[in-house]
Order: C-alpha cells, then sequence, then structure tokens
C-alpha cells in the first residue's frame, strides 16, 4: 500500500509569494494533519483535519490556511512569505478507529526555502 | 499545555553498546507517548507508542521504552547498537487519541551517531 505522499519534495519560494502543499494521506485514512520542522528542531503542529472540518489548530499566523477535500487529500496555503518560513513541512494521516486516533504516519515532506 | 523535553540533542555510542534516548513529558491529562526516527531527507517513522496497559512497551528494530508515571519519563533503548541506527529520534506525547484536535507535541529531537 502507498503511504502518505506529498507534492513537490522540494520548492524555492521568495519572500511574499504565496505556496500551496499537497498531501495525499494513505488509503482508508480519514484525518490529516500537518506539522512544519525548521532544521535543527522538532516538528511544530500546525493543523489537524478529519472529515473535511478543522479539528485543531497550532500556534500560526492567519497566514497558514489549509483544507482538506472530499477524497481526504489535503492543501496547505502559506501566503506572503517570510524567511522564517524555510522549513520542512510534513503531513501525516491517521485511521480513526470507533472513535479513537490511530498513530499517525508521516510524509517525507516538502522543503521548502524562501529566498 | 504539553511539553516534551530530550536529554542531549547528540548522542554518541559504540556499535554493539547500549542506546539510552532521554525524554521527559509535562502533561495535565494521561499522556499518550511515541517515539518516532527520522532518517535523512525523510519523514518520520513510528518506532512504539504507549497509550494504556503495560508500561513496558516494544517497538521496531529491537527497541523499547518503558512508561514511568512517577518520574514523567518515557526514556528509548536499545540493548546493542547497529550502525543503521545512526538518524534523529523524537519523543512525543499527545492530548489525547479520540478524533477531535489531536496533535503530537515533539521534544528537539536527540540525533545519534553509531562509531564501528
Amino acid at each position: 500500500d502507498a503511504g502518505v505522499t506529498q507534492s513537490p519534495t522540494h520548492l524555492i519560494k521568495t519572500r511574499g509569494q504565496h505556496v500551496t502543499l499537497r498531501c495525499s494521506p494513505i488509503s482508508g485514512h480519514k484525518s490529516v494533519s500537518w506539522y512544519q520542522q525548521v532544521l535543527g528542531q522538532g516538528p511544530q503542529f500546525i493543523f489537524q483535519y478529519y472529515e473535511k472540518e478543522e479539528r485543531g489548530r497550532g500556534n500560526f499566523p492567519d497566514r497558514f490556511s489549509a483544507r482538506q477535500f472530499p477524497n481526504y487529500s489535503s492543501e496547505l496555503n502559506v501566503n506572503a512569505l517570510l524567511l522564517g518560513d524555510s522549513a520542512l513541512y510534513l503531513c501525516a494521516s491517521s485511521l480513526i478507529r470507533d472513535g479513537w486516533d490511530q498513530p499517525q504516519h508521516f510524509g517525507d515532506g516538502t522543503r521548502l526555502s524562501i529566498l | 499545555a504539553q511539553s516534551v523535553t530530550q536529554l542531549g540533542s547528540h548522542v554518541s555510542v559504540s556499535e554493539g553498546a547500549l542506546v539510552l534516548l532521554r525524554c521527559n513529558y509535562s502533561s495535565s491529562v494521561p499522556p499518550y507517548l511515541f517515539w518516532y526516527v527520522q532518517y535523512p531527507n525523510q519523514g518520520l517513522q513510528l518506532l512504539l507508542k504507549y497509550t494504556t496497559g503495560a508500561t513496558l512497551v516494544k517497538g521496531i528494530n529491537g527497541f523499547e521504552a518503558e512508561f514511568k508515571k512517577s518520574e514523567t519519563s518515557f526514556h528509548l533503548t536499545k540493548p546493542s547498537a547497529h550502525m543503521s541506527d545512526a538518524a534523529e529520534y523524537f519523543c512525543a506525547v499527545s492530548d489525547g487519541i479520540k478524533a477531535a484536535g489531536n496533535k503530537l507535541t515533539f521534544g528537539g529531537g536527540t540525533r545519534v551517531l553509531v562509531k564501528p
């Protein structure tokens, strides 16, 4: 079975631009979460979506937004990019079984560089 | 609010020696704890998890961890290091595993170097 897939794998943008990152969860997984991992640090939670609704949001500015589609894939959008947005963006999906969230499975991430 | 502290950002071990990675957590609710491993240019792979029940948890690749509530710790061990264990390891705590805003809070990571 295919794991969590993210696209693109690498991206270079300049300050002020907008970026869209994409994630396809493991088949059957309805929950998708996004994390930001700055070089040398642990991942930081950005969003969780379940059944196309936002279920959690981390401490990130409104420049960050996301959505989940009917096929459970997801997009993360970042507007007005800053140098500090340079990071590895990780998507994770999980299976909800009997109302309980199973462990999250991570994709390989999108490495975003801001010039 | 939850938090995770990993003691030691870098650990160097000899091949065949014990690997011990330390993790302490803070949580206002019963914690669910995880260890993930990250190889260069890759995402995170789940090593093991603790939710409820037995406090000694066995994971993949010969790793295990013990939940100690009194010490708020969840240290990761492997009896004999292998060269392939060189990677970065993250401890994480969840505020619940019900499908409502569940999120992982990660520690800063520990990079493991294995010497031949």
